[in-house]
């Protein structure tokens, strides 16, 4: 069973600062993950994707994978009250099952004003 | 450029109803894909059609089926509705199909079953 594992939340952070989400993945095989946002009631948006190990940039959002530990993350930089929302992480498997997402199931984010 | 695109918005069904939902992809995206998303939970994979030929299939019953037609779009049919089928469906397209083909999702349809 290929698993995608994520803190629940919700995770609270101030305005400003640096929020980091993480997650971790069971199949080690897996090629691409994806970072979605979901604001309540709404479908994901997609906001990063990384395929290599080591960092992504992009504007303010970071991702971060290391396929050794099975892990890969997101950093937010400058966190701001819009960024509040789940933030979930998708993983595709290797092999022949790479037409399919594995889901985790979302950390809720909170910035605090 | 129009995104994904979903209807119904929302729809109230019966159980033991049937349900249709369709999905418009974005255009130049030939890959199609549906997941099934509870409250509280990630989304889960029903289908991925690609150029009319469905490329996978998640682990829900026979009760789900789904197509693809020649201008991309999609129909995903759900028979014999049971009360756990009450969730938020998801369409998503994709320029092709694999690792490197990120999903970019419609707003979904919202099911509710009585």
């Amino acid at each position: 069973q290929k698993e995608v594992e994520q803190n629940s939340g919700p995770l609270s952070v101030p305005e400003g600062a640096i929020a980091s989400l993480n997650c971790t993945y069971s199949d080690r095989g897996s090629q691409s993950f994806f970072w979605y946002r979901q604001y309540s009631g709404k479908s994901p948006e997609l906001i990063m994707f990384i395929y290599s190990n080591g960092d992504k940039e992009d504007g303010r959002f970071t991702a971060q994978l290391n396929k050794a530990s099975q892990y890969v993350s997101l950093l937010i930089r400058d966190s701001q009250p819009s960024d509040s929302a789940t933030y979930l992480c998708a993983v595709s498997p290797g092999g022949d099952s790479n037409y399919q997402l594995i889901w985790g199931a979302g950390t809720k984010l909170i910035i605090k004003p | 450029d129009a995104g994904v695109t979903q209807s119904p918005t929302h729809l109230i069904k019966t159980r033991g109803q049937h349900v249709t939902l369709r999905c418009s992809p974005i255009s130049g995206h030939k890959s199609v894909s549906w997941y099934q998303q509870v409250l509280g939970q990630g989304p889960q994979f029903i289908f991925q059609y690609y150029e009319k030929e469905e490329r996978g299939r998640g682990n829900f019953p026979d009760r789900f089926s789904a197509r693809q037609f020649p201008n991309y779009s999609s129909e995903l049919n759900v028979n014999a509705l049971l009360l756990g089928d009450s969730a938020l469906y998801l369409c998503a397209s994709s320029p092709g199909t694999g690792n490197n083909s990120p999903l970019h999702f419609g707003n979904g349809t919202r099911l509710t079953v009585t």
